[in-house]
């Protein structure tokens, strides 16, 4: 079955960096592009990136642009999001989620599949 | 960038309610628009796409309904298992919105 694990929580300091990973399982990861969306503290979700795990494209919120890179290692199916500059705003819990279908040129973005989700929190 | 707003933000009900919300697209985005279920401390789970069409394995008393811009989520008999918080998502285009969510609360 499809599984995606990520990978552990960060504590970091306004203006540092941080990497999450999410390991993909049970299928291609170059079949099906790649979203990240976070959740800040009682808050609710925004998206954040995608990758098309094929081509290795890019689309990011317009509000992270310049601050967030998606990377993918198709090897070994694993997806990964760096978020630079960050700010105690940025603190949040991070998801992957995979789209429910996928043909051979796009997706329909909508997310049957999830991480179990990375908490960064960002403190002086 | 299409916006989405969902209405209300809280709802309470009772077991056995006829529970409905809201999702409204700033603009048109056809009947590319899906839900969610989310609990504290877990990853939301798909309840509806495509307006209207039910994941497997979701339960039949869950329904959605509308397109272009107005878009229902109708739980028919409220269970103690779906209070929770209910998140509607555009996926028309980039950016992939969501709305601000509905928590349905215990009356």
């Amino acid at each position: 079955q499809v599984l995606l694990v990520q990978s552990g929580a960060e504590v970091k300091k306004p203006g540092a960096s941080v990497t999450i990973s999410c390991q993909a399982s049970g299928y291609t990861l170059t079949s099906f592009y790649m979203h990240w969306v976070r959740q800040a503290p009682g808050q609710g979700l925004e998206w954040v990136a995608m990758i098309n795990t094929g081509a290795g494209s890019t689309a990011y919120a317009r509000k992270l642009q310049g601050r967030v890179t998606v990377t993918r290692d198709t090897s070994a199916n694993i997806v990964f999001m760096e978020l630079t500059g960050l700010r105690p705003e940025d603190t949040a819990v991070y998801y992957c989620a995979r789209p429910a279908r996928c043909s051979t040129t796009s997706c329909s973005n909508y997310f049957d599949s999830w991480g179990q989700g990375t908490q960064v929190s960002v403190s002086s | 960038d299409i916006q989405v707003t969902q209405s209300p933000s809280t709802l309470s009900a009772s077991v056995g309610d006829r529970v409905t919300m809201t999702c409204r697209a700033s603009q048109s985005v056809s009947i590319w628009l899906a839900w969610y279920q989310q609990k504290p401390g877990k990853a939301p789970k798909l309840l509806i796409y495509k307006a209207s069409s039910l994941e497997s394995g979701v339960p039949s008393r869950f329904s959605g309904s509308g397109s272009g811009t107005e878009f229902t989520l109708t739980i028919s008999s409220l269970q103690p298992d779906d209070f929770a918080t209910y998140y509607c998502q555009q996926y028309n285009g980039y950016p992939w919105m969501f709305g601000q969510g509905t928590k349905v609360e215990i009356k």
